[in-house]
């Protein structure tokens, strides 16, 4: 069975702080990772991360993948008050018609 | 707004009531999910549904029963619910059938059931 881990499953910092979240998977047939935000309800999309060592970057935020160890991480730098949120990592399945989700990462951000 | 709208956002509902959320997109996408999220639980898949026809039904008891009339709308209609069937339902759609094209989730129906 497909399986997603994420870590820490809660966080709290401080504006203008680095954060490091992590996020990492077993799937039978690796395909892509993919991170969301969580801020109120509607998770919306960050990153699609499919080859290893490549980050990607928006903003202050970015991500990477690293096959070889079955992870991702996601990195914030100088965050906001605006980036509290739940940061959610998913894997496609191997059928490839659902995505498997860890269980996320709650950020809060204090001013 | 994220082009999939749900209704309603809230919805309180004793366990003898039906009651139906209603998703709606129109972003050309074929593609419909319904995703159960739980307090300190990973989003649980429910149901997929590709051109209309539901492709995967994700062991979910039967007082959840979703409709697809066609590819814009995607309904969850609900009786006899429990307790612990009180969550966050969010829809998705994406473009193709399949995690590679990515989901653009709704901001959910707040379900309580008393």
């Amino acid at each position: 069975e497909d399986k997603v881990v994420q870590s820490p499953l809660s966080l709290v910092v401080h504006e203008g702080d680095t954060v490091t979240l992590n996020c990492s998977y077993e799937v039978t047939n690796f395909r892509s990772l993919l991170w969301y935000k969580q801020e109120k309800k509607a998770p919306t999309f960050l990153f699609m991360l499919t080859s290893s060592g490549i980050e990607k970057k928006s903003g202050r935020l970015s991500s990477i993948l690293d096959k070889k160890e079955l992870s991702s991480i996601l990195n914030i730098t100088a965050t906001q008050t605006g980036d509290s949120a739940i940061y959610l990592c998913a894997v496609p399945e191997t059928s490839g018609s659902r995505l498997t989700f860890g269980e996320g990462t709650q950020l809060t951000v204090n001013p | 707004e994220t082009g999939v709208t749900q209704t309603p956002r809230h919805l309180v509902m004793g366990m003898t009531n039906k009651k139906s959320l209603k998703c709606e997109q129109h972003l050309g996408h074929n593609a419909m999910y319904w995703y159960k999220q739980s307090a300190k639980k990973p989003l649980e898949l429910m149901f997929v549904y590709s051109l209309e026809e539901r492709v995967e039904n994700n062991s979910v008891p039967s007082r959840f029963s979703p409709e697809c009339p066609n590819s814009s709308h995607l309904f969850l209609h609900l009786h006899t619910l429990q307790p612990e069937d009180s969550a966050l339902y969010l829809c998705a759609s994406s473009i193709g059938h399949g995690t590679n094209y990515g989901y653009t989730f709704g901001s959910g129906t707040r379900l309580t059931v008393v």
